[in-house]
C-alpha cells in the first residue's frame, strides 16, 4: 500500500513565524502535491512537483513556497505565517502517468494565532 | 473555469437505506475520481471512471460516469455506519497533469 506521511498532525504557530510542513511518500511516485482544505471552499491546490527540484504553482500559491530535494520528500514552507493560513494542509502523491489518482497523507491541521 | 458541483451537500440516513450522490459539471472531463474522507484524515481514492457510460462496482458502492463525461453518480446500497464520511468527486482540470478539480463534497452520516 502507498503510504504518505506528514510531519505533524496538529501545529500551532504565531503570526510571522516561518513554518515548515514535511511530506514523505514511500512508493517512488514522481508527482507530489500540496493542498489546503477549508470549510465551504473544498480542496485547493497550492503547489505540485513532478520531479526532483521541479515545481509548479497551483491555484493559490501566494504566501507559500515549496522544496523538493529528494524524490520521496516534498516540503511546504510558509515564509511568514498569517492567520488566514489557518487550515488543514494535505499532501498527496501519484505516479507520473496516473497523476489524477492521488494518494493523500493524514493532513496537518495548522492554527496560526 | 471548470467546476464540479456535488449534491446534496449533507445527507443523514438510517442504516440499511439506499442513497445516491451526484457530481455535475458543464465541462467534459477525461476521467473522474471519487474519494472518501473520514474526519481528521486525508481523502482515500475509491475509484476512477474513464469511459462515458462506464459503471464500476465496489462492494455496495456503484459508480457511474455520464455518457457525455460531464457528470457522475455514486449509489450506496444498504448503507452502514462505516460509510459515514465526506464523499468527494474530482476531475482532471486543464493545463498541467495532476491538476485535479475537486467538488466541495457530500457529507454523509449513517445512523445505526
Amino acid at each position: 500500500d502507498v503510504k504518505v506521511t506528514q510531519s505533524s498532525r496538529y501545529l500551532v504557530k504565531r503570526t510571522g513565524e516561518k513554518v515548515f510542513l514535511e511530506c514523505v511518500q514511500d512508493m517512488d511516485h514522481e508527482n507530489m502535491f500540496w493542498y489546503r482544505q477549508d470549510p465551504g471552499l473544498g480542496l485547493r491546490l497550492i503547489y505540485f512537483s513532478y520531479d526532483v527540484k521541479m515545481k509548479e504553482k497551483g491555484d493559490i500559491p501566494e504566501g507559500y513556497s515549496v522544496s523538493r530535494e529528494k524524490k520521496e520528500r516534498f516540503s511546504l514552507i510558509l515564509e511568514s505565517a498569517s492567520t488566514n493560513q489557518t487550515s488543514m494542509y494535505l499532501c498527496a502523491s501519484a505516479l507520473w502517468d496516473r497523476a489524477y489518482e492521488q494518494y493523500f497523507g493524514p493532513g496537518t491541521r495548522l492554527t496560526v494565532t | 473555469t471548470q467546476l464540479l458541483e456535488q449534491s446534496p451537500q449533507f445527507l443523514s440516513i438510517q442504516e440499511g437505506e439506499n442513497l445516491t450522490v451526484y457530481c455535475n459539471s458543464s465541462s467534459v472531463f477525461s476521467s473522474l475520481q471519487w474519494y472518501r474522507q473520514e474526519p481528521g484524515e486525508g481523502p482515500v481514492l475509491l475509484v476512477t471512471v474513464v469511459t462515458g457510460g462506464e459503471v464500476k462496482k465496489l462492494k455496495r458502492l456503484t459508480f457511474q460516469f455520464g455518457d457525455a463525461r460531464k457528470d457522475s453518480s455514486l449509489h450506496i446500497t444498504a448503507a452502514q455506519p462505516g460509510d459515514t464520511g465526506l464523499y468527494l468527486c474530482a476531475g482532471e482540470g486543464g493545463g498541467s497533469q495532476g491538476n485535479l478539480i475537486f467538488g466541495k463534497g457530500t457529507k454523509l452520516s449513517v445512523k445505526p
